[in-house]
């Protein structure tokens, strides 16, 4: 059974950078035919994808965030990673990773989710 | 890039059926048959319930089903019980390998 956990700060200041990263665990990231994605939720809202990392290192951003994210994939840990930079209140949310299933290429939904973790921007 | 249009809330009583929209463009939703739809209760991650339009992952009741009639896609949660109430989301494919997901729907078992 594929299994997904976030690490990472819960707290950044304002105009840093928030870093996370997603251990996978019961199944390799290289496998084709699937891409590992970011997804957050600001409290009491909805969900917004952050973008995508293939295994062969191909990344995908949302356009709205493009500017200042980067997802990054470790294969020897068997691990992907989010950078996001700048951040400010607007960026507090629970972060997911989770598994994207990508036959043929295109994104088509995701199956395997983390349990989530909460990042807060404030000073 | 725009949140899929999805009715704040819906409800229904057990064992009636509730159907929740979710409105695109021909660019997301009706121009790709990779819509899916996801489960989550509070406090909770995401559950994947259909993909693909109208497919059911394994463990999945079949009182959830999926359709899509142009830039609009549906989920159906037909014979209700008191354990669908949860907010469920839509997400669909928009094109150049990105993702767009809907707004959410609070569903309330009365």
């Amino acid at each position: 059974q594929l299994q997904l956990q976030e690490s990472g700060s819960g707290l950044v200041r304002p105009s840093q950078t928030l870093s996370l990263t997603c251990a996978v665990s019961g199944g390799s990231i290289s496998s084709g035919g699937f891409s590992w994605s970011w997804v957050r939720q600001p409290p009491g809202k909805g969900l917004e994808w952050i973008g995508y990392i293939y295994h062969s290192g191909g990344t995908f951003y949302n356009p709205s965030l493009k500017s200042r994210v980067a997802i990054s994939v470790d294969g020897s840990k068997n691990q992907f990673s989010l950078n996001l930079n700048s951040v400010t209140a607007a960026d507090t949310a629970v972060y997911y990773c989770a598994r994207d299933v990508s036959k043929g290429g295109a994104p088509q939904y995701f199956d395997y989710w983390g349990q989530g973790t909460l990042v807060t921007v404030s000073s | 890039q725009s949140a899929l249009t999805q009715p704040r809330s819906v409800s229904g009583s057990p064992g009636q059926s509730v159907t929740i929209s979710c409105t695109g463009t021909s660019s997301d939703v009706g121009g790709y048959n990779f819509v899916s739809w996801y489960q989550q209760y509070s406090d909770k991650a995401p559950k994947l319930i259909i993909y693909d339009v109208s497919k059911r992952p394994s463990g999945v009741p079949d009182r959830f089903s999926g359709s899509k009639s142009g830039n609009t896609a549906s989920l159906t949660i037909s014979g209700l019980q008191a354990e669908d109430e949860a907010d469920y989301y839509c997400c669909s494919y928009a094109g150049s390998y990105t993702s767009m997901f809907g707004g959410g729907t609070k569903l309330t078992v009365l």
